[in-house]
């Protein structure tokens, strides 16, 4: 059974470019998570999606970004005009159900904003 | 104020040390208790949970859990060189509502066993 899949494992982009950001939860899993880390700190929650609903979004910034999970394909964490200060790993977990405890990280996405 | 703090260490111990790795918090209605354990450029992964006060032992990790002086630990008998990672403690309230899906992380503490 493949863990969470997360591509790419590393992005570049300019400022004010587009970046997509793509998870493939496990098996099983309907419930997708988006987490933000910057360096020297932890894990930030940004959005919790189910197939084509957005549960919780309290933790994405207003503007710029989105994210989505469709009722086919992966879940996409999109970034509009990149910044430099959006330069940080995204990490994608997944569950099964309700319970956030049982929740599987990917091994995330690097970005680096130049 | 941080809602969860944890000291980023680092820590560095020998080989056959006991760690003990903690968490404050503030928020009252945290009810399930987590620690991940973090190598360098590789997502986290789970090492154990524990829903509200008490201890939990697997191997040679202990997980407590303190609600009444909102302190969480996480003790690493006879560490090994292999145990070198960032550790970070994460919590969330119950089920219900929209909250069962976010985690609120510490900050992570760094820790190196030296042979």
């Amino acid at each position: 059974n493949a863990g969470v899949m997360q591509n790419p494992r590393h992005l570049v982009r300019r400022r004010g470019q587009e970046a997509r950001l793509r998870c493939s939860p496990m098996k099983g899993h309907s419930h997708v998570y988006w987490y933000r880390q910057l360096p020297e700190e932890g894990l930030k929650f940004m959005v919790y999606l189910q197939k084509e609903n957005i549960i919780d979004e309290s933790g994405m910034p207003k503007e710029r970004f989105s994210a989505e999970f469709p009722k086919e394909g992966p879940s996409i964490l999109r970034i509009q005009q990149v910044v430099r200060g959006d330069s940080a790993a995204y990490f994608c977990a997944s569950s099964p159900g309700v319970r956030g405890t049982e929740a599987f990280f990917g091994q995330g996405t690097r970005l680096t904003v130049v | 104020q941080k809602e969860v703090e944890q000291d980023p260490g680092p820590l560095s111990v020998p080989e056959g040390a006991i760690v003990s790795l903690n968490c404050t918090y503030s928020n009252s209605a945290f009810q399930y208790f987590m620690w991940y354990r973090q190598y360098s450029r590789k997502g986290p992964e789970l090492l154990m949970y524990t829903y509200s006060s008490g201890n939990k032992e697997d191997g040679r990790f202990t997980a407590q859990v303190d609600k009444s002086s909102k302190y969480i630990s996480l003790f690493i008998r006879d560490s090994q060189p292999s145990d070198s990672a960032t550790y970070l403690c994460a919590m969330r309230g119950t089920a219900g509502g929209t909250s069962y899906g976010k985690l609120t992380f510490g900050q992570g503490t760094i820790l190196t066993v030296h042979p």
